[in-house]
């Protein structure tokens, strides 16, 4: 039961571009939002969160936009950067969801940043 | 390194041994959670621990599997008896005490294989 879904395994943006990565949601009791960046053979790097009283949220050149009644949420990362190349995944959870605390990750989108 | 620290990074057993694999939280952080990723899949919640109690232990298999965070010392994974399925990549995170709405910040994982 995956309840939550990044559809895109992959995407390729060229240096200097916007990357948008996309993430949608089934729970509507979740009610924050986390990304994490990965590189192989390391674990989740926290990135950015939201939660749900809050359509977006930035920090530098990350900013997490959240649509609730559309149940997605975006990461764009403006301007990218070779550095960017990781897989993102996208987590949810919340108290008075089915899993509590417990983070529900996406399955990661494999992000290529090219010079 | 002040980080969530887990050891060892790769563990390499028989079927029918047992696996122990542990997680010191990041400094000032009570809460530890553990995560399984299969191959081309997300992270998927086991166990969510406070020192001495399991807080949530739903996505745990109900036989052969355990955890503890114990009141001094590390959290700790066991799994006894392990088959070839359990091979794979165990990540711990830990969080602060206070409040919801945390990141949880994970450690690099110990990648478990089974001959």
């Amino acid at each position: 039961d995956q309840q939550v879904k990044q559809n895109s395994p992959s995407l390729s943006v060229q240096e200097g571009r916007i990357s948008i990565l996309n993430c949608d949601y089934t729970n509507s009791m979740f009610d924050y939002f986390l990304w994490y960046k990965k590189y192989p053979a390391e674990g989740p790097t926290f990135l950015i969160s939201i939660s749900s009283i809050k359509d977006k949220n930035e920090d530098g050149r990350f900013t997490v936009f959240l649509n609730k009644s559309a149940k997605h949420l975006s990461l764009h990362i403006v301007p990218s950067q070779p550095g960017d190349s990781a897989v993102y995944f996208c987590a949810a959870s919340g108290v008075r969801s089915n899993s509590g605390y417990a983070l529900n990750f996406g399955k990661g989108t494999s992000l290529l940043v090219t010079p | 390194n002040a980080g969530v620290m887990q050891n060892p990074r790769h563990l390499v057993r028989r079927r029918g041994q047992e696996a122990r694999l542990r997680c010191s939280p990041m400094k000032g952080h009570s809460h530890v959670y553990w995560y399984r990723q299969l191959p081309e899949e997300g992270l998927k919640f086991m166990v969510y621990l406070q020192k001495e109690n399991i807080i949530d232990e739903s996505g745990m298999p109900k036989e052969r599997f355990s955890a503890e965070f114990p009141k001094e010392g590390p959290s700790i994974l066991r799994i006894q008896q392990v088959v070839r399925g359990d091979s794979a990549a165990y990540f711990c995170a830990s969080s602060p005490q206070t409040g919801d709405n945390q990141p949880q910040h994970f450690g690099d994982g110990t990648r478990l294989s089974i001959l």
